[in-house]
């Protein structure tokens, strides 16, 4: 157990729908990162929040938006979905920042778009 | 950042060292080198980092060569239980920079 946790485990949506994942990081983290995992395209990084502010960004389509809340909890917005969304979105958590920090994922949310 | 090489797929023997190579040849002097790994679907699990010196944990043991240009994880003493996809990550070190770039890995699979 990472002490990451992400809700929902799954999600079954349909096209043009909007959902929102949700991210606890451990205790005491203040960065949290989204990624996704799809068949085609591996893990991908999409956006890393510290403190509360946005800090980096990656692969994440103008349909998506994040935010980390006062608590450090996260969230993923994704709207206007299409079939290729389907993937596995994980969020991870590190302490601070810096290259001696690892990442600590959670188990991921598995989404389905129909 | 550096491009990482793995070899795609590797077999080892249940209870023997799984060895796993990685090349990073474009690696810079301020990039640590990461290990992770992904059990099926699971979140991807952090194993061990290190910058120049070979370093060891309680899960496995990082050597990296004195050029920096490549390293090696090894598994002391595999168990079916480290069946997974093996990520080698070169990230710098520099804060806003600690997004991990994932490639391909190599599925490492014990054999019983």
């Amino acid at each position: 157990d990472s002490g990451v946790t992400q809700t929902p485990k799954h999600l079954i949506t349909a096209t043009g729908q909007r959902v929102t994942l949700r991210c606890s990081p451990r205790s005491g983290d203040l960065s949290v990162y989204w990624y996704q995992q799809s068949l085609d395209q591996g893990l991908q990084f999409l956006i890393q929040y510290y403190n509360g502010e946005e800090r980096a960004k990656g692969n994440i389509l103008e349909r998506f938006s994040a935010q980390q809340f006062p608590d450090l909890h996260s969230e993923l917005n994704l709207s206007s979905l299409e079939l290729g969304d389907s993937a596995l979105y994980f969020c991870a958590s590190s302490a601070v920042g810096g290259g001696r920090n690892e990442q600590f994922f959670g188990p991921g949310t598995r989404l389905t778009v129909l | 950042d550096a491009k990482t090489t793995q070899p795609p797929s590797m077999d080892c023997a249940e209870g023997r060292a799984a060895n796993l190579p990685c090349n990073h040849s474009t690696i810079s002097g301020n990039e640590y080198v990461y290990w992770y790994r992904q059990i099926h679907s699971q979140g991807p699990q952090y194993i061990i980092h290190g910058l120049k010196n070979n370093e060891t944990n309680e899960m496995a043991s990082l050597i990296i060569t004195e050029d920096r240009k490549s390293s090696t994880l090894i598994l002391p003493h595999a168990t079916l239980r480290d069946t997974a996809v093996y990520y080698c990550i070169v990230r710098p070190s520099n804060f806003g920079n600690e997004k991990l770039t994932f490639g391909t890995g190599t599925r490492l699979t014990i054999i019983p």
